[in-house]
């Protein structure tokens, strides 16, 4: 059974650095079928996919446009484990942000199957 | 980027309904549709995959079809269990991108 597990703070300062983590039991941060995500949710903005890792022979990653010059998504593969990092934050980035896989990526069958349980993250001094 | 409008945004039915929920993504996505169901306080939780598979372990009372733009997902006799947000996907192209929601209250 896969499980994933977030950690990191609730509240972060705004133009400071958003840091979370997630970490993986029942599978492979290195698969080479799943993507490895983050997506958020708040009440202005719904569900937005913001980004996702994975591997296929070497490390990919892709970024949503309304993010990209300020996000960093990194895999651990020692600790197996995939991170989010979203700097310069202001308040409009306060929301619930979930750690996701999907599994098997890039085919008709793609979906987030597994979701972490969410961190809601505050921006606020 | 790819939009997705889920109809009604909202709706009050009974234990024993049978519900349907629309989404229309603005072109075409084959079958690239997955359904997703959210109670409060916790994670979107997947039930349909590909317009119409049923995730493993999902009641058989869901079921999903369509295909290009028009999608639905019904249930066919509601369980308390099932009031809930529900969340169309569409898993075609980056960014993937979610309907607005529709809420399903008990009347």
């Amino acid at each position: 059974q896969v499980q994933l597990q977030q950690s990191g703070p609730g509240l972060v300062k705004p133009s400071q650095t958003l840091s979370l983590t997630c970490a993986i039991s029942g599978d492979s941060v290195s698969s080479k079928s799943a993507a490895w995500n983050w997506i958020r949710q708040s009440p202005s903005r719904g569900l937005e996919w913001l980004g996702r890792t994975y591997y296929r022979s070497k490390w990919y990653n892709d970024y949503a446009v309304s993010v990209k010059s300020r996000i960093t998504i990194n895999p651990d593969t020692s600790k197996n484990q995939f991170s989010l990092q979203l700097n310069s934050v202001t308040p409009e980035d306060t929301a619930v942000y979930y750690c996701a896989r999907d599994n098997p990526a890039f085919t008709s069958s793609s979906r987030f199957d597994y979701w972490g349980q969410g961190t809601l993250v505050t921006v606020s001094s | 980027d790819i939009q997705m409008t889920q109809s009604p945004s909202s709706l009050s039915a009974s234990v024993g309904d049978r519900v349907t929920i629309t989404c229309r993504a603005s072109q075409s996505i084959s079958t690239y549709l997955n359904w997703y169901q959210q109670k409060p306080g916790k994670a979107p939780n997947l039930l349909i995959y590909a317009a119409s598979s049923l995730q493993s372990g999902v009641p058989s009372r869901f079921s999903g079809s369509g295909s290009g733009t028009d999608f639905t997902l019904t249930i066919s006799s509601l369980q308390p269990e099932d009031f809930a947000v529900y969340y169309c996907q569409q898993s075609y192209s980056t960014p993937q991108t979610f309907g607005q929601g529709t809420r399903l209250a008990i009347k």
